[in-house]
């Protein structure tokens, strides 16, 4: 199994431009969501998903759009790029509580976006 | 919103050496997660524990629900234990609230 696998692993963007993280994951996981590390802070909620065709927002959802067409693909989209965005993304997948298999979350390699 | 705090902030420890993390939360809750940030910023999880103590290993987690707290202790510690640990507590839906992380250096 691959795992997690985000692409790009960096990207320099300028203010105003647009552009999608890509994700997938290949362990069949229900559950997957998208999370921003920066500086001092610790990892914050973009967006998460619980199945093909469920999102959510989670608790920095503003200037990022999801959608989940299939069980593998989990993609991260900025509408216009701001300096605030910079930051470290990372996906992870995990299956649901109810299924058996635990709760253990499985991380992407993380890309590394700056925003000029 | 759970609020999760981690004590130190940093460590530095010799080789061979004891170590423990805290981690306190404020709200209850229904699972905690010990994750590993190695320097290359990879992320992996090494403990989910919603009661008790679990070992892997010369890592061991404990968590006592009454006092909102859990420790992650690392037993004879080598160089490449060096990373960050992070604590994230969920409660009863799905988001994870994470802490900030403890840096750890183990040095020869």
């Amino acid at each position: 199994n691959a795992g997690v696998t985000q692409t790009p692993k960096f990207q320099v963007l300028k203010t105003g431009q647009s552009m999608t993280l890509q994700c997938a994951q290949d362990m069949n996981h229900e559950y997957m969501s998208w999370y921003r590390q920066d500086p001092g802070m610790g990892l914050r909620l973009i967006h998460y998903s619980v199945g093909a065709g469920i999102t959510d927002q989670g608790e920095v959802p503003n200037g990022y759009n999801v959608s989940r067409s299939t069980t593998e693909d989990f993609p991260l989209r900025l509408l216009s790029a701001a300096p605030s965005q910079t930051s470290v993304y990372f996906c992870a997948s995990r299956p649901p509580r109810t299924s058996g298999r635990g709760e253990t979350q499985y991380f992407g390699p993380g890309t590394r976006l700056l925003v000029l | 919103k759970n609020e999760v705090e981690q004590s130190p902030q940093n460590l530095t420890a010799q080789e061979g050496e004891f170590i423990t993390i805290n981690c306190s939360y404020s709200v209850g809750i229904s699972a905690l997660h010990w994750l590993q940030q190695h320097p290359g910023g990879g992320i992996v999880s090494l403990f989910m524990l919603s009661s008790g103590k679990k070992k892997h290993g010369r890592l061991i987690a404990t968590i006592n629900i009454q006092e909102k707290h859990s420790s992650l202790h690392i037993t004879a510690s080598h160089p490449r234990d060096s990373a960050v640990y992070i604590c994230a507590v969920r409660n009863s839906g799905y988001a994870l609230n994470f802490g900030k992380g403890t840096s750890l250096l183990v040095t020869p």
